[in-house]
């Protein structure tokens, strides 16, 4: 198994719900990432799990609240979000989280926020 | 941090020509050069990568080509088709930033495939 599971694919939600994504691994990966992708822009980073331990935050609000309950599995809280919080979640995991490892990317949650 | 400029942000080939995309960063300590390609809809999916110690890699119609003196590296694809239609980012990494320490994409080139 060589894939990065990411559900829902689409999710529509107000600026007052409490939703969440979910991104799944079994190929024995140690480093788990979640990027936002607006249209026509690369991705940017927004947390990193290595060894279920967060190591990166880059200063991302708090209504993202991203959580790691095991190696294979990785959370991303959504609440109180923005119109211009809309855009594609993508979640990838790489072997151990060194900067030299391919990474490899579920297809994405394309969220919009009302 | 790592800074990435990529050109061209489009480029329009004839079905058969060749494209080439180059990607310039800072870090000089940088030591892995990979390609990510981006279908529309899709995930982005690393087509190929060098690493510092070789100045060349080819895998079929794509070849990555390293030039670490004057930090830039390019993707090279020949007989250009339609599938190769995409965004294509770079992401230099391996010095002070990259992997568990954030990974940064250039802004991206969109390839046009023209019959």
């Amino acid at each position: 198994d060589t894939e990065v599971t990411q559900t829902p694919k689409h999710l529509v939600m107000g600026m007052t719900n409490k939703k969440s994504l979910k991104c799944e691994q079994h190929m024995g990966h140690r480093a788990m990432y979640w990027y936002k992708q607006k249209a026509k822009k690369p991705p940017e980073l927004m947390f990193v799990y290595s060894y279920e331990k967060l190591s990166i935050n880059e200063s991302v609000p708090s209504r993202f609240s991203p959580e790691c309950p095991n190696s294979s599995l990785l959370n991303l809280h959504l609440h109180a979000l923005q119109p211009e919080d809309s855009a594609l979640y993508l979640c990838a995991s790489s072997l151990t989280g060194r900067s030299n490892e391919k990474l490899f990317f579920g297809s994405g949650t394309q969220l919009s926020v009302l | 941090g790592e800074n990435v400029e990529q050109h061209p942000s489009t480029l329009s080939v004839q079905e058969g020509d060749s494209a080439v995309i180059k990607c310039t960063y800072s870090d000089s300590a940088s030591n892995y050069f990979p390609w990510y390609k981006q279908e529309l809809g899709k995930r982005p999916q690393l087509i190929i990568d060098i690493r510092s110690n070789v100045g060349e890699k080819k895998d079929q119609r794509i070849a990555v080509t390293l030039n670490k003196t004057a930090k830039h590296f390019s993707l090279h694809i020949t007989e250009t088709q339609p599938e190769d239609s995409a965004v294509y980012f770079c992401a230099p990494s391996g010095g002070s930033g990259g992997g568990a320490d954030g990974l940064t994409f250039g802004k991206g080139t969109h390839l046009i495939i023209q019959p």
